[in-house]
């Protein structure tokens, strides 16, 4: 697609349950990132793949954490069991490849608030 | 590990006026560095990057950035910003051979008419 697609754009649930948050990268893009913005925090680093690979996964908060992506495309960040400090916004961000010196696309961000 | 400080986590500034917002990074090897902006409710845009050669990097909407290397800065700047320019600005850095990039906490610029 021509840009980085998030959904849901807003979730709120109930402590204890589980979420799924999907990003669709842009088309061709091999390297896909998860990244956490909560407040006065910045951006955290979740996880990083190349292709359906996960090569670091070292800024996943918990085992509660889990992400997968099929087909070098779409990416499912999962959180089980949600805790009240989980509420944050979960940006997801695609690039062409591995390099250093390419650019990070961002979707809008999926805003999860756990009550 | 490479690691990034935004200074001030607020600026605010009257419209016309000059701006700079700072950012200064850690290294032990050569680096590639970034200004996001992130406007209300909206992903992550990129401003500006360096990549090698000139010092000063110019990038969308007016802003520019110098790296020192030297004070390991790469400090944002606009001559005359507009109310549009209220938005959270991000520094980024990334090593050559990292996977990941590490970004600051992030500076709210706020710009008064």
């Amino acid at each position: 697609g021509a840009g980085v697609s998030q959904s849901p754009s807003n979730k709120v649930t109930e402590k204890g349950k589980d979420v799924e948050l999907r990003c669709d990268p842009i088309s061709g893009h091999t390297a896909l990132y998860w990244y956490r913005q909560s407040l006065g925090q910045g951006l955290e680093f979740l996880i990083y793949f190349q292709g359906n690979s996960a090569p670091d996964k070292s800024g996943l908060p918990s085992d509660r954490f889990s992400a997968e992506r099929t087909g070098g495309s779409v990416s499912t960040l999962t959180i089980q069991r949600t805790q009240q400090e989980d509420s944050a916004v979960y940006l997801c961000a695609s690039s062409l490849d591995r390099s250093g010196a390419n650019v990070l696309t961002f979707g809008a961000g999926s805003r999860l608030t756990v009550l | 590990a490479q690691s990034v400080t935004q200074l001030d986590s607020q600026v605010p500034v009257f419209e016309e006026a000059p701006v700079e917002l700072r950012c200064n990074y850690s290294s032990s090897v050569s680096v590639y560095l970034f200004w996001y902006v992130q406007y209300p409710n909206q992903g992550l845009q990129l401003l500006l990057k360096y990549l090698s050669g000139s010092t000063l990097v110019k990038g969308i909407n007016g802003f520019e950035a110098e790296i020192n290397k030297s004070q390991t800065s790469f400090h944002l700047r606009k001559p005359s910003v507009h109310i549009s320019d209220t938005a959270e600005y991000f520094c980024a850095v990334r090593t050559f051979s990292a996977d990941k990039l590490i970004f600051g906490t992030g500076t709210r610029l706020q710009v008064f008419p």
